[in-house]
């Protein structure tokens, strides 16, 4: 079975700079999400979909953070303008979409932005 | 609102060592809670996940446990080796949500 796919691996930008991220989970999985984790930090929640609609966005800072998810498959992030605080690994992750007691979430392998 | 704490944040062991990772959770009301492995550079790996009716999980050499009503899960690892080496962290999910909530982690490092 496929994982989550993310590119690009590795981002280098500078402030003011836009970045976009893209994410593609495991087949069959309703459900994706994009966190933001910040050094030493656990992963925080910026959005999640589920099909192509968004159940939670409460933590996506909508004045420079923008989220797709087309057809309810592949997903983009995007940031315009970035800023020096938005340096962390932006981390894709997929579950089926269940009963949540056993809801597993698989994860892709991020990506990590520097903002310079 | 979930809050979720780990303790330690960083801990350093000699191999062959038991030892236990803690998760404190503040709202007991969760359907499941899962730990996850972090190595560096690379995305989250599930390890175990514990539905909110059970009270322990064990995979090989990792065993959790969840306290439901004290608000507290451990990761237990046996005869740990530096393969082990990497960040752990705790995540639930509230009852009413669909949104899993993440610990800052522990950062174990086993040295040979």
């Amino acid at each position: 079975e496929a994982g989550v796919a993310q590119s690009p691996r590795y981002k280098i930008i500078e402030k003011r700079q836009s970045v976009a991220f893209w994410c593609n989970p495991i087949s069959g999985h309703a459900t994706l999400y994009w966190y933001q984790q910040i050094l030493g930090q656990g992963p925080k929640l910026l959005i999640q979909f589920q099909n192509n609609g968004v159940v939670d966005d409460s933590q996506l800072p909508k004045d420079r953070f923008s989220a797709e998810r087309l057809k309810g498959v592949d997903s983009t992030l995007k940031i315009q303008p970035a800023k020096l605080e938005d340096s962390a690994v932006y981390l894709c992750a997929s579950s089926i979409w269940g009963d949540r007691s056993y809801e597993k979430l698989f994860f892709g392998s991020g990506t990590q932005l520097s903002v310079l | 609102k979930q809050e979720v704490t780990q303790i330690p944040a960083a801990l350093s062991v000699p191999e062959g060592e038991n030892l236990v990772l803690n998760c404190s959770f503040t709202d007991s009301a969760i359907y499941n809670l899962q730990w996850f492995r972090q190595d560096p550079g690379k995305g989250l790996t599930s390890l175990l996940l514990i539905q909110s009716s059970q009270r322990e999980q064990t995979s090989g050499r990792l065993n959790a446990s969840l306290d439901k009503s004290s608000g507290r899960s451990t990761l237990y690892i046996a005869a740990s080796q530096p393969g082990d080496s990497a960040t752990y962290l705790c995540a639930v999910i509230s009852s009413g949500t669909y949104k899993y909530i993440f610990g800052t982690g522990t950062r174990l490092k086993v040295l040979a």
